[in-house]
């Protein structure tokens, strides 16, 4: 069974820089695609981008500016960055499988807030 | 330009069966998509992915309650035997050329 953790700071102050990584477990991140995606509080899913398992990148045009995803194969992470946050990017940020199927397989999330 | 719509709401009693409507945009009535349930205070967990066929393939442990269906651009989550844990937002979401996108969810309430 695969599993997908999130971790990384829960506070960000507006202006920096958001990190979080997926740590994956049960399955090689070395296949398949993997997707950031995040839900601002009582509202819908957002996909911010996803990594392929040989290092493409594809990101949401609305925060391509300030996003950059990759990836780990020796500790089977991958990661987000998202840049120059505000108050708008307060949200529960989820990682994911992508596959031919769809994303089937969801961290559980966390929170992330910005606030100084 | 690769949108998916579904209403905002739905309810039906506990016993009952409801059928919940996902619709792909002009041009992309080929399209596959999946079908995610997000329990309150819960992460979204994987249903199904659903072709443009009607053809369906379940995520580990759905239970046989859950079926999809497609006809056209529309894309369908039949949920039967109605559950007081069934009460959950449900999104559809499809992928395309360097993109996913999802809806904007449907809440069912059972009554």
């Amino acid at each position: 069974q695969v599993q997908l953790q999130e971790s990384g700071p829960g506070l960000v102050k507006p202006s920096e820089t958001l990190s979080l990584t997926c740590t994956v477990s049960g399955g090689s991140i070395s296949r398949y695609y993997w997707s950031w995606i995040r839900q601002p509080p009582g509202k819908g899913l957002e996909w911010i981008g996803y990594v392929s398992y040989s290092g493409r990148t594809n990101y949401n045009p609305s925060l391509k500016s300030r996003v950059t995803i990759s990836l780990d194969t020796s500790k089977n992470q991958f990661s987000l960055k998202l840049s120059s946050v505000t108050a708008a990017d307060t949200a529960i940020y989820y990682c994911a499988r992508d596959t031919p199927s769809g994303i089937d397989y969801w961290g559980q999330g966390t929170l992330v807030t910005v606030s100084s | 330009q690769l949108v998916l719509t579904q209403s905002p709401s739905a309810s039906a009693s506990p016993g009952a069966s409801v059928k919940l409507t996902c619709t792909l945009s002009s041009g992309h009535s080929s399209y596959a998509i999946a079908w995610h349930q997000q329990q309150p205070e819960k992460g979204p967990r994987y249903l199904m992915k659903l072709n443009s066929d009607g053809s369906h393939s379940k995520g580990d442990g759905i239970p046989d309650r859950f079926s999809g269906s497609s006809s056209g651009a529309e894309r369908y989550l039949t949920i039967s035997s109605l559950q007081s844990e069934d009460e959950a937002d449900y999104y559809c979401q499809t992928w395309g050329t360097g993109t996913v996108v999802f809806g904007g969810g449907t809440k069912l309430t059972v009554l």
